[in-house]
């Protein structure tokens, strides 16, 4: 059974660093073609790619935001993590997790975490 | 960046029947290899989004067959054959051939 579930701070003033946290199960980031991406969602909008990352370590940003965007990961202990610096309001939103299988493009998804960027 | 546009923004439809949701792409979603890199979403109240259907056609694991997708290299559809109550929520098409992924502003579901 595969599950992701993120994890975050909740609320953080501008110009901090987001740090994010997508803990799994199910799948090994080990695995040939197997992937982590990260989406995310103002309240009542669509939806924004933010980064993905491979199970060879590769990594793939969104350029709208790449200068701010890390991703990493810990194999050993099945997380994704997402930092994003220098936050400001634009940056509340649902941030969410999903898994990517070949070309299975995030066909699981964690539950999302609300971030609040405020002053 | 390549732009997806979803019609309509919004559909009611009696349960039942069917319905369909058109995404249009900016540019040719289609890779070299012969697949068209664009995916749908169903975002259900409340929810995450779930996949539905990969790579145009291709339904996702435990998607029921009345879902099925289908298009062109620019041109795509979502058809939903006999919509039931479940079905209602958000529907996002996303192309995933190039850098930076982008989703469709999404079309809502309603029943009548």
């Amino acid at each position: 059974q595969v599950t992701l579930k993120e994890s975050g701070p909740g609320i953080l003033q501008p110009s901090q660093t987001l740090s994010l946290t997508c803990t799994f199960s199910g799948f090994s980031l080990s695995t040939y073609g197997m992937g982590v991406g990260w989406i995310r969602q103002p309240s009542g909008k669509g939806l924004e790619w933010l980064a993905n990352i491979w199970w060879d370590d590769d990594k793939y940003y969104n350029p709208s935001l790449k200068n701010r965007l890390t991703i990493s990961k810990d194999t050993s202990n099945n997380q994704a993590f997402l930092k994003i610096t220098n936050v400001d309001t634009a940056d509340t939103a649902t941030y969410y997790c999903a898994r990517i299988e070949g070309l299975q493009w995030f066909s699981y998804w964690g539950q999302g975490t609300l971030v609040t960027v405020s002053s | 960046d390549i732009v997806m546009t979803q019609a309509p923004l919004s559909v009611s439809v009696t349960p039942g029947e069917s319905a369909s949701i058109s995404c249009r792409s900016s540019k040719s979603l289609l890779h070299s290899n012969g697949i068209t890199y664009v995916y749908w979403y169903l975002q259900k109240p409340g929810k995450s989004p779930q996949l539905l259907i990969y790579r145009m056609s291709n339904l996702a694991s435990g998607v029921p067959d009345r879902f099925s997708g289908s298009g062109s290299e620019t041109d795509f559809t979502l058809k939903i054959s006999r919509v039931e109550a479940e079905d209602v929520g958000i529907y996002y098409c996303g192309q995933l051939l190039e850098n930076p992924y982008t989703f469709g502003a999404g079309t809502k579901l309603e029943l009548k």
